[in-house]
């Protein structure tokens, strides 16, 4: 029979709040993280990275904040609206030596705005 | 700039049979990826090329599972004989100089009956 799958966390938030999205990484030697957002039927899409030489990061209405300490990532989202109901993954790369690296995926995090 | 470009959308396939999904880089880009999502194991990085050289293939689950970049401008993944747990939406993405500024294709929903 077919396999239960795997409920992702939810997160829901009225139309205007900030959205806090939060990611535990796994590799202390991971250099690179980057949240990217999915939509239905889409890819992932790039929203925001950090290199781990920095504590925080600023976009557009997106921030993330980098806690090496406790190896903890945030997304956090200002005056959130319907367009940005979606999952939300974050991302670590961990370095190869000279091959470059790969990165590793978190479980994800479905946001849901209500309008 | 198109993006990345992955064919067919959609694939039903019967078990045993072979299935061979396509991947088209961004112009540039030096490095492909082939990652497989399903709800029970997310995003898994199954296999990545740098210059059309395939450096990672430790995520390709198993034999019946193979990959080829033959140029720059074009990937292929090939699953041969597939089963019904195949059954996922993969993924292409490419980028240039390794994780930074990956680009993801829209994938390619497999089933397997």
């Amino acid at each position: 029979g077919e396999s239960v799958g795997l409920h992702l966390p939810t997160l829901s938030v009225q139309e205007g709040d900030n959205s806090i999205i939060n990611c535990a990484y796994s590799n202390s030697a991971s250099d690179y993280f980057i949240w990217y957002k999915q939509e239905s039927g889409k890819g992932p899409q790039f929203i925001i990275d950090i290199r781990s030489n920095m504590d925080k990061r600023q976009g557009q209405r997106v921030t993330v904040l980098l806690n090496k300490t406790v190896k903890h990532l945030s997304l956090q989202i200002a005056a959130t609206q319907p367009g940005d109901s979606a999952v939300y993954f974050c991302a670590e790369n961990m370095p190869r030596g000279d091959q470059g690296g790969k990165l590793i995926f978190g479980q994800g995090t479905e946001l849901s705005v209500k309008p | 700039d198109a993006g990345v470009i992955q064919s067919p959308r959609h694939e039903v396939t019967e078990m045993g049979q072979e299935v061979t999904l396509r991947c088209k880089p961004i112009s540039g880009h030096d490095y492909l990826f082939w990652y497989r999502q399903t709800m029970m194991r997310g995003l898994e990085l199954l296999i990545y090329f740098n210059n059309n050289v395939p450096i990672d293939d430790s995520g390709m689950p198993e034999d019946r599972f193979s990959a080829k970049m033959p140029n720059a401008s074009f990937s292929t993944l090939k699953i041969q004989p597939s089963e019904p747990r195949d059954s996922a939406v993969y993924f292409c993405a490419s980028s240039l100089a390794g994780a930074y500024g990956y680009t993801f294709g829209s994938g390619t929903r497999l089933t397997v009956v």
